[in-house]
């Protein structure tokens, strides 16, 4: 597609079970990003992909967060034993290499509910 | 490390009028971009402005203008004629400037409603 895609849209699941959400990134853009979104907050930082670089894990908030970017494209970002803090909404973007002042695209988030 | 803060949780505006929204980020380095986007209920984020820092000209976009002050690092959007579809929740963004880009920082947001 045009844009870029993440999958589920919404996600319900249990605490304590693990899960897994999906981005495709627009085609041909290198850097890749997921942030989480709070009920009413800002965008908090998860991680940064860029290219074949290490990634920045620097925003994951514990080792139950875990994220990778296959042959460059589509990222999966996966939480295991979910707790009800996770409750967000998880938003992916991404944007070309090389132009800093490109804007980046983002998808339209997956909500994930633990309960 | 960057930071980016938006002082105003909730802003209101008549339709028609004019409002200014404020954003201020604290930075070391000389060289970055700022953005503000705006996301509606769909939860798409969209960008609605963007400011190289070594330009001292504002950005423009139509009904959209920002007024960069960088010595006092402020970044502020004033959108003008408000529309009832410009409500939404705003976000001041910052990237450093550099061919590995780097992370894109985000301020909590402002809420803005306008009002018929």
């Amino acid at each position: 597609g045009a844009g870029v895609s993440q999958s589920p849209s919404n996600k319900v699941t249990e605490k304590g079970k693990d899960v897994e959400l999906r981005c495709d990134p627009i085609s041909g853009h290198t850097a890749l990003y997921w942030y989480r979104q709070s009920l009413g907050q800002g965008l908090e930082f998860l991680i940064y992909f860029q290219g074949n670089s290490a990634p920045d894990k620097s925003g994951l908030p514990s080792d139950r967060f875990s994220a990778e970017r296959t042959g460059g494209s589509v990222s999966t970002l996966t939480i295991q034993r979910t707790q009800q803090e996770d409750s967000a909404v998880y938003l992916c973007a991404s944007s070309p290499r090389g132009v800093a002042n490109t804007e980046a695209f983002f998808g339209q988030g997956t909500r994930l509910t633990v309960v | 490390a960057q930071t980016v803060t938006q002082s105003q949780p909730e802003m209101s505006v008549q339709e028609a009028e004019t409002v200014t929204l404020s954003c201020t980020y604290d930075t070391s380095e000389s060289d970055y971009y700022l953005f503000w986007y705006k996301q509606p209920p769909s939860r798409q984020m969209i960008l609605v402005i963007r400011q190289e820092a070594y330009k001292q000209q504002n950005a423009t976009e139509n009904r959209f203008s920002v007024n960069f002050q960088k010595a006092a690092k402020s970044f502020s959007l004033k959108i003008s004629d408000s529309q009832l579809g410009d409500a939404a929740m705003y976000f001041c963004a910052y990237r450093n400037y550099g061919g590995s880009q780097g992370n894109l920082i985000f301020g909590k947001g402002t809420k803005l409603s306008v009002k018929p």
